[in-house]
């Protein structure tokens, strides 16, 4: 496609259950990031992923949160055991080259996960 | 680790009036800086970045920014803004001496413009 594709655009979901959120990088780029930006604030790392590694996990806030990205293209993001505080819009970026050497980097128009 | 201050959330603005949001980041040490806009309804888009050279850089659409070293600052600048620049900008940053490091965002500054 055109640009980074992020699905569901929307997701409620009850406290507890588990929810999987999905990435479609630009086609070729290498680097892949996640971010969560919630209300009022600037986006926040997660997680990046440099091919099919997790380069940088640093910002996963904690074990309920895991990501993977089997085949170096599309990334899910899984949140076990959602809570109230994980509602948010996340964020999905990628980059022909990784950050370091400062490409541009294209985001998705983001998941708006809601959690009630 | 570093950090990124917008020092105003909101900034009303009458339209062909000048602009300034301003964007002061923590650390001395060499950085790349960036300038992300989020229009009504859609995803980060780049408006502009400063990797190395001349300190002033510009967008399409006139915006520019200018990097101070000495003040940590990279401050955005319109003269003349028009309706279409309402929406919502975030300032960037990532060092440039560490790898691969993740961008790290201000909280945003909220430019509505008024007719």
């Amino acid at each position: 496609g055109a640009g980074v594709s992020q699905t569901p655009s929307n997701k409620v979901t009850e406290k507890g259950k588990y929810v999987e959120l999905r990435c479609d990088p630009i086609s070729g780029h290498t680097a892949l990031y996640w971010y969560r930006q919630s209300l009022g604030q600037g986006p926040e790392f997660l997680i990046y992923f440099q091919g099919t590694g997790a380069a940088d996990d640093s910002g996963l806030p904690n074990d309920r949160f895991f990501a993977v990205r089997p085949e170096g293209s599309v990334s899910t993001l899984k949140i076990q055991r959602t809570e109230r505080g994980d509602s948010a819009v996340y964020l999905c970026a990628s980059s022909p080259q990784p950050w370091g050497v400062a490409s541009e980097a294209f985001f998705g128009q983001g998941t708006r996960l809601t959690v009630v | 680790a570093q950090s990124v201050t917008q020092l105003d959330s909101q900034v009303p603005v009458f339209e062909e009036a000048p602009v300034e949001l301003r964007c002061n980041y923590s650390s001395s040490v060499s950085v790349y800086l960036f300038w992300y806009v989020q229009y009504p309804n859609q995803g980060l888009q780049l408006l502009l970045k400063y990797l190395s050279g001349s300190t002033l850089v510009e967008s399409i659409n006139g915006f520019e920014a200018e990097f101070n070293k000495s003040q940590t600052s990279f401050h955005l600048r319109k003269p003349s803004v028009h309706i279409s620049d309402t929406a919502e900008y975030f300032c960037a940053v990532s060092d440039r001496n560490s790898g691969n490091t993740p961008l790290v965002f201000g909280k945003g500054t909220r430019l509505s413009v008024i007719a």
